[in-house]
């Protein structure tokens, strides 16, 4: 079992530039969710889904899309990266099995925005 | 909306005991859960309480009190590995999936 795995690990981009950030989990999870974690700012929710093919926006949503065509997966989107976007952006998965409000997290992507 | 507060830094002595307050303001609730996060990695799932009470895992310890929308986390024995952020996070409605999560408490633990 992987977990949660997101690629890439690190990347760099420019003003304007876009980019899709991948999120998969080998856990049969119903729900993900993309967060993103600044200094000092704790965990964001961004947005999230609690099926195949369904998406919600959470917290920060602005800038960001996302989809979920496959159960396993789970996409985020930067259209036209700016600054602001500069964190570590962290998936996760649970499940409604057992109430425990566990959530697994991937290892993270750290995101430049020069 | 939700908010929690914890306090951002605090600093103890490797075997000793520490405990991480939380207290939370959400239009409902449906449990507070801990999490541990190394700098550089990401977050670990620690504890959960739904109802009012201690539960216990090894040498952590988290304690709920719903009436006074408050719960900690207890860490004891100390350890140098123990030195981590620590988040609380609340869910604020059945069926509701989301957490909403602190900012967090950085726990240094000093020889």
């Amino acid at each position: 079992n992987a977990g949660v795995t997101q690629t890439p690990k690190f990347r760099v981009l420019k003003t304007g530039q876009s980019m899709t950030l991948l999120c998969a989990q080998d856990m049969n999870h119903e729900y993900m969710y993309w967060y993103r974690q600044d200094p000092g700012m704790g965990l964001r929710l961004i947005h999230y889904s609690v099926g195949e093919g369904t998406t919600a926006k959470g917290e920060v949503p602005d800038g960001y899309n996302v989809s979920r065509l496959k159960k396993q997966n789970f996409l985020l989107g930067l259209e036209s990266a700016a600054p602001s976007q500069t964190s570590v952006y962290f998936c996760a998965s649970s499940t409604l099995a057992g109430r425990t409000d566990t959530q697994y997290f991937g290892p993270g992507t750290r995101l430049t925005v020069l | 909306g939700q908010s929690l507060e914890q306090p951002s830094e605090v600093t103890a002595v490797e075997g000793a005991i520490v405990q991480i307050n939380c207290t939370y303001q959400t239009s409902g609730f449906y449990g507070l859960s801990w999490y541990q996060q190394h700098d550089g990695g990401a977050p670990t799932f620690l504890s959960y309480n739904a109802l009012d009470g201690l539960e216990e895992t090894g040498r952590f310890s988290s304690f709920l009190s719903r009436s006074d929308s408050y719960g900690y986390l207890l860490l004891q024995e100390l350890q140098m590995k123990d030195s981590a952020s620590y988040f609380c996070a609340v869910r604020d409605g059945f069926g509701n999936e989301k957490l909403t999560f602190g900012t967090g408490t950085r726990l240094t633990i000093i020889p």
